[in-house]
Protein backbone atom coordinates (compact mmCIF):
# COMPACT_ATOMS: atom_id res chain seq x y z
CA UNK A 1 0.00 0.00 0.00
CA UNK A 2 1.39 3.71 -0.91
CA UNK A 3 -0.61 5.88 0.80
CA UNK A 4 -1.67 8.89 -1.66
CA UNK A 5 -2.93 12.36 0.34
CA UNK A 6 -5.44 14.49 -1.59
CA UNK A 7 -6.23 18.23 -0.81
CA UNK A 8 -9.56 19.12 0.88
CA UNK A 9 -13.22 19.29 -0.32
CA UNK A 10 -13.96 22.56 -2.23
CA UNK A 11 -16.70 24.80 -3.10
CA UNK A 12 -16.60 26.38 -6.55
CA UNK A 13 -19.23 28.72 -8.72
CA UNK A 14 -20.07 27.59 -12.45
CA UNK A 15 -17.49 28.89 -14.59
CA UNK A 16 -14.81 28.75 -11.91
CA UNK A 17 -11.68 26.64 -11.70
CA UNK A 18 -10.65 23.95 -8.69
CA UNK A 19 -6.75 22.13 -8.48
CA UNK A 20 -6.43 19.47 -6.22
CA UNK A 21 -3.21 18.29 -5.10
CA UNK A 22 -1.88 14.51 -4.33
CA UNK A 23 0.75 13.18 -2.41
CA UNK A 24 2.30 9.94 -2.18
CA UNK A 25 3.56 9.45 1.34
CA UNK A 26 6.63 6.88 0.33
CA UNK A 27 8.14 5.42 -2.86
CA UNK A 28 10.28 6.62 -5.72
CA UNK A 29 7.84 9.13 -7.17
CA UNK A 30 9.43 9.28 -10.39
CA UNK A 31 8.62 5.11 -10.58
CA UNK A 32 5.17 5.85 -10.23
CA UNK A 33 2.39 6.11 -12.78
CA UNK A 34 -0.64 8.70 -11.94
CA UNK A 35 -4.53 8.73 -12.80
CA UNK A 36 -7.43 11.14 -12.08
CA UNK A 37 -10.87 9.87 -12.22
CA UNK A 38 -13.85 11.03 -10.26
CA UNK A 39 -17.28 9.47 -9.46
CA UNK A 40 -20.12 11.41 -9.44
CA UNK A 41 -22.89 10.84 -6.89
CA UNK A 42 -24.00 7.14 -7.53
CA UNK A 43 -21.80 6.57 -10.50
CA UNK A 44 -19.24 4.43 -11.72
CA UNK A 45 -15.57 5.69 -12.50
CA UNK A 46 -14.98 8.27 -14.88
CA UNK A 47 -11.13 8.53 -16.26
CA UNK A 48 -10.26 12.09 -16.21
CA UNK A 49 -6.32 11.70 -17.29
CA UNK A 50 -3.30 10.62 -16.09
CA UNK A 51 0.75 10.98 -16.08
CA UNK A 52 3.58 8.89 -15.71
CA UNK A 53 6.80 11.49 -14.96
CA UNK A 54 9.40 8.76 -15.60
CA UNK A 55 8.43 9.17 -19.17
CA UNK A 56 7.46 12.84 -19.51
CA UNK A 57 3.46 10.94 -20.88
CA UNK A 58 0.69 12.66 -20.22
CA UNK A 59 -2.37 11.35 -21.44
CA UNK A 60 -6.33 13.29 -21.28
CA UNK A 61 -9.74 12.21 -21.77
CA UNK A 62 -10.83 13.58 -25.13
CA UNK A 63 -14.17 15.12 -23.80
CA UNK A 64 -11.53 16.90 -20.88
CA UNK A 65 -8.93 18.38 -23.23
CA UNK A 66 -10.23 21.76 -23.43
CA UNK A 67 -10.75 21.93 -19.76
CA UNK A 68 -8.25 19.58 -17.93
CA UNK A 69 -4.93 19.55 -17.48
CA UNK A 70 -2.15 17.77 -15.10
CA UNK A 71 0.83 18.94 -14.27
CA UNK A 72 3.85 17.21 -11.88
CA UNK A 73 6.29 19.06 -9.29
CA UNK A 74 9.00 16.53 -8.44
CA UNK A 75 10.61 18.77 -6.26
CA UNK A 76 7.60 18.25 -3.89
CA UNK A 77 6.68 14.82 -4.89
CA UNK A 78 3.12 16.46 -5.92
CA UNK A 79 0.91 15.53 -8.66
CA UNK A 80 -2.00 18.38 -9.46
CA UNK A 81 -5.00 18.16 -11.33
CA UNK A 82 -7.01 21.32 -12.79
CA UNK A 83 -10.34 21.77 -14.13
CA UNK A 84 -11.71 24.92 -15.21
CA UNK A 85 -14.77 26.17 -16.56
CA UNK A 86 -16.63 24.10 -14.10
CA UNK A 87 -20.55 23.41 -14.40
CA UNK A 88 -22.65 21.65 -12.05
CA UNK A 89 -22.32 18.35 -13.31
CA UNK A 90 -18.31 18.33 -12.75
CA UNK A 91 -19.68 17.66 -8.85
CA UNK A 92 -18.25 14.81 -7.84
CA UNK A 93 -15.65 13.16 -5.74
CA UNK A 94 -11.94 13.28 -7.28
CA UNK A 95 -9.67 10.71 -6.34
CA UNK A 96 -5.93 10.28 -7.37
CA UNK A 97 -4.82 6.85 -7.96
CA UNK A 98 -1.00 6.32 -8.22
CA UNK A 99 1.08 3.74 -7.54
CA UNK A 100 5.12 1.66 -9.04
CA UNK A 101 3.93 1.19 -12.50
CA UNK A 102 0.14 0.92 -12.19
CA UNK A 103 -1.74 2.91 -10.90
CA UNK A 104 -3.15 0.51 -8.09
CA UNK A 105 -3.84 2.62 -4.91
CA UNK A 106 -5.86 4.86 -4.73
CA UNK A 107 -6.07 8.57 -2.31
CA UNK A 108 -8.57 9.64 0.27
CA UNK A 109 -10.52 11.50 -2.66
CA UNK A 110 -11.94 15.11 -2.93
CA UNK A 111 -15.34 16.38 -3.38
CA UNK A 112 -15.74 19.21 -5.59
CA UNK A 113 -18.98 20.66 -5.10
CA UNK A 114 -20.03 23.24 -8.15
CA UNK A 115 -22.85 25.25 -7.31
CA UNK A 116 -24.25 28.85 -7.51
CA UNK B 1 -10.33 3.17 -25.34
CA UNK B 2 -10.07 -0.21 -23.86
CA UNK B 3 -14.05 -1.34 -22.83
CA UNK B 4 -14.40 -3.34 -19.11
CA UNK B 5 -17.95 -4.93 -19.41
CA UNK B 6 -19.00 -6.14 -16.23
CA UNK B 7 -21.71 -8.38 -15.30
CA UNK B 8 -24.31 -8.49 -13.25
CA UNK B 9 -24.49 -5.31 -12.75
CA UNK B 10 -26.13 -6.62 -9.32
CA UNK B 11 -26.99 -9.88 -8.09
CA UNK B 12 -28.40 -11.04 -4.57
CA UNK B 13 -27.15 -13.81 -2.57
CA UNK B 14 -27.27 -15.46 1.08
CA UNK B 15 -24.56 -15.60 3.64
CA UNK B 16 -21.90 -18.51 2.79
CA UNK B 17 -23.21 -18.39 -0.68
CA UNK B 18 -20.04 -18.75 -3.45
CA UNK B 19 -20.25 -15.29 -6.30
CA UNK B 20 -18.90 -14.73 -9.26
CA UNK B 21 -18.72 -11.50 -11.06
CA UNK B 22 -17.04 -11.43 -14.74
CA UNK B 23 -15.37 -8.64 -16.27
CA UNK B 24 -14.83 -8.97 -20.19
CA UNK B 25 -12.01 -6.57 -21.98
CA UNK B 26 -12.69 -5.14 -25.54
CA UNK B 27 -9.25 -6.08 -26.16
CA UNK B 28 -6.64 -8.39 -24.63
CA UNK B 29 -4.82 -7.03 -21.89
CA UNK B 30 -2.85 -9.62 -20.39
CA UNK B 31 -3.43 -10.24 -16.95
CA UNK B 32 -3.61 -5.94 -16.25
CA UNK B 33 -6.63 -6.15 -14.03
CA UNK B 34 -7.53 -5.17 -10.49
CA UNK B 35 -10.71 -5.62 -8.35
CA UNK B 36 -12.04 -3.20 -5.81
CA UNK B 37 -14.43 -3.30 -3.58
CA UNK B 38 -16.49 -0.20 -2.74
CA UNK B 39 -18.85 0.45 0.11
CA UNK B 40 -20.77 3.54 0.32
CA UNK B 41 -18.99 7.07 0.84
CA UNK B 42 -15.66 5.04 1.08
CA UNK B 43 -12.60 4.91 -0.81
CA UNK B 44 -12.35 2.02 -3.08
CA UNK B 45 -10.58 -0.86 -1.72
CA UNK B 46 -7.87 -3.31 -3.83
CA UNK B 47 -8.56 -6.58 -3.23
CA UNK B 48 -7.44 -8.59 -6.27
CA UNK B 49 -4.17 -7.00 -8.44
CA UNK B 50 -2.83 -8.40 -11.85
CA UNK B 51 -5.71 -10.87 -12.40
CA UNK B 52 -5.20 -13.23 -9.40
CA UNK B 53 -2.74 -11.98 -6.70
CA UNK B 54 -4.28 -11.46 -3.65
CA UNK B 55 -3.78 -8.18 -1.76
CA UNK B 56 -2.13 -8.00 1.74
CA UNK B 57 -4.70 -8.41 4.41
CA UNK B 58 -7.68 -9.45 2.24
CA UNK B 59 -9.29 -12.57 3.58
CA UNK B 60 -8.57 -15.63 1.34
CA UNK B 61 -12.20 -16.26 0.27
CA UNK B 62 -11.57 -13.57 -2.37
CA UNK B 63 -9.82 -14.86 -5.64
CA UNK B 64 -9.10 -13.82 -9.41
CA UNK B 65 -8.91 -15.49 -12.05
CA UNK B 66 -8.55 -15.04 -16.15
CA UNK B 67 -5.86 -13.07 -18.42
CA UNK B 68 -6.48 -11.56 -21.73
CA UNK B 69 -10.25 -10.80 -22.49
CA UNK B 70 -11.71 -12.42 -19.43
CA UNK B 71 -11.78 -12.01 -15.88
CA UNK B 72 -13.56 -13.64 -12.98
CA UNK B 73 -13.51 -12.47 -9.16
CA UNK B 74 -15.13 -14.84 -6.92
CA UNK B 75 -16.04 -14.91 -3.20
CA UNK B 76 -16.08 -17.90 -1.85
CA UNK B 77 -18.79 -18.65 1.39
CA UNK B 78 -19.82 -14.41 1.55
CA UNK B 79 -19.84 -12.77 4.66
CA UNK B 80 -21.79 -9.62 5.58
CA UNK B 81 -18.88 -7.51 5.24
CA UNK B 82 -18.79 -8.31 1.98
CA UNK B 83 -22.01 -6.78 0.87
CA UNK B 84 -20.81 -3.64 -1.29
CA UNK B 85 -20.31 -2.76 -4.85
CA UNK B 86 -17.32 -4.44 -6.92
CA UNK B 87 -15.06 -2.93 -9.78
CA UNK B 88 -12.95 -4.36 -12.16
CA UNK B 89 -10.11 -1.81 -13.64
CA UNK B 90 -7.67 -2.61 -16.58
CA UNK B 91 -4.32 -1.11 -16.07
CA UNK B 92 -2.89 -2.08 -19.39
CA UNK B 93 -3.08 1.05 -21.09
CA UNK B 94 -2.15 3.19 -18.21
CA UNK B 95 -1.91 6.35 -17.12
CA UNK B 96 -5.06 5.50 -19.21
CA UNK B 97 -7.25 3.07 -16.72
CA UNK B 98 -10.93 1.98 -17.31
CA UNK B 99 -13.52 0.34 -15.31
CA UNK B 100 -16.24 -2.29 -15.22
CA UNK B 101 -19.58 -0.46 -14.47
CA UNK B 102 -19.89 -2.47 -11.37
CA UNK B 103 -21.52 -5.34 -9.54
CA UNK B 104 -24.11 -4.55 -6.64
CA UNK B 105 -23.66 -7.61 -3.65
CA UNK B 106 -26.91 -7.29 -1.88
CA UNK B 107 -28.74 -9.71 0.06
Amino acid sequence: QVPLVQSGAEVKKPGSSVEVSCKPSGGTFRSFAFSWVRQAPGQGFEWMGGTIPSSATTDVAQRLQDRFTITTDESTRTVYMHLSSLRSEDTAVYYCLGGVGTPDYWGQGTLITVSS
Amino acid sequence: DIQMTQSPSSLSASLGDRVTITCRASQTIKKYVNWYQQKPGKVPKLLIYTASNLESGVPSRFSGSGSGTDFTLTISGLQPEDFATYYCQQTYSTPRVTFGGGTKVEI
